[in-house]
């Protein structure tokens, strides 16, 4: 099946610098998604990308489609201790109700 | 609110026992989904249901049973043949095909452990 590189798998950061991940495809996806997920809990959406080449901003997240349609990145400005936790991407192919492929998530931590 | 209800939080299994997880949702959503996931790893699929009475086995489906009797509901059984059962189980659904911008959301999870 489909998989999904993401990268870095651990990031250690001091408070108030950017961050940067980033997911890779073998195959091609119609639809990029990024959450995150706290200790214990479900993943929440960050982020969602429909068209390729798309820019998307949430805040101090901004994330892209990439233009081949097998790559997507996460960017993180000015980070904050509220900030730590596992961000995942996620691939789907078909529109809402089709499978999402995930990564297999990048541990943030922030120092303050 | 509107949301996806798992239940419970936590749960304990014996060897050799069938537990059950609920998942509920309140969105109207016509799709839902079983996903696994273990320490420091990605989320695994184990079933999905795309319309009430109909489910498609995911990734690692052996072990498990799932049924889509109504629309809101979705529970997940691990069955005594699932040998490494410890895990994080986390429940999530989403509107029906065609409909974009509404990606799949999540539940809080049931973290089931082998006594």
């Amino acid at each position: 099946g489909q998989q999904l590189n993401q990268s870095p798998q651990s990031m250690f950061i001091q408070e108030g610098e950017d961050v940067s991940m980033n997911c890779t495809s073998s195959s091609i996806f119609n639809t990029w998604l990024w959450y995150k997920q706290d200790p214990g809990e479900g993943p929440v959406l960050l982020i969602a990308l429909y068209k390729a080449g798309e820019l998307t901003s949430n805040g101090r997240l901004t994330a892209q489609f990439g233009i081949t349609r097998k790559d997507s990145f996460l960017n993180i400005s000015a980070s904050i201790p509220s900030d730590v936790g596992i961000y995942f991407c996620a691939g789907q192919l078909g529109n809402s109700g089709s499978r999402l492929t995930f990564g297999e998530g990048t541990q943030l931590t922030v120092n303050p | 609110d509107g949301g996806i209800t798992q239940s419970p939080k936590y749960l304990f299994r014996k060897e050799g026992q069938n537990v059950t997880l609920s998942c509920e949702q309140n969105l109207n959503h016509d799709a839902m989904y079983w996903y696994r996931q273990d320490p420091g790893q990605g989320l695994r699929l184990i079933y999905y249901s795309q319309i009430v009475n109909d489910f498609q086995k995911g990734d690692i489906a052996e072990g498990y049973s799932v049924s889509r009797e109504k629309k809101e509901s979705f529970p997940l059984t691990v069955t005594s043949a699932q040998k490494n059962p410890t895990a994080f189980y986390l429940c999530a659904s989403s509107p029906p095909r065609g409909s974009r911008g509404q990606p799949q959301h999540f539940g809080d999870g049931t973290r089931l452990s082998i006594l």
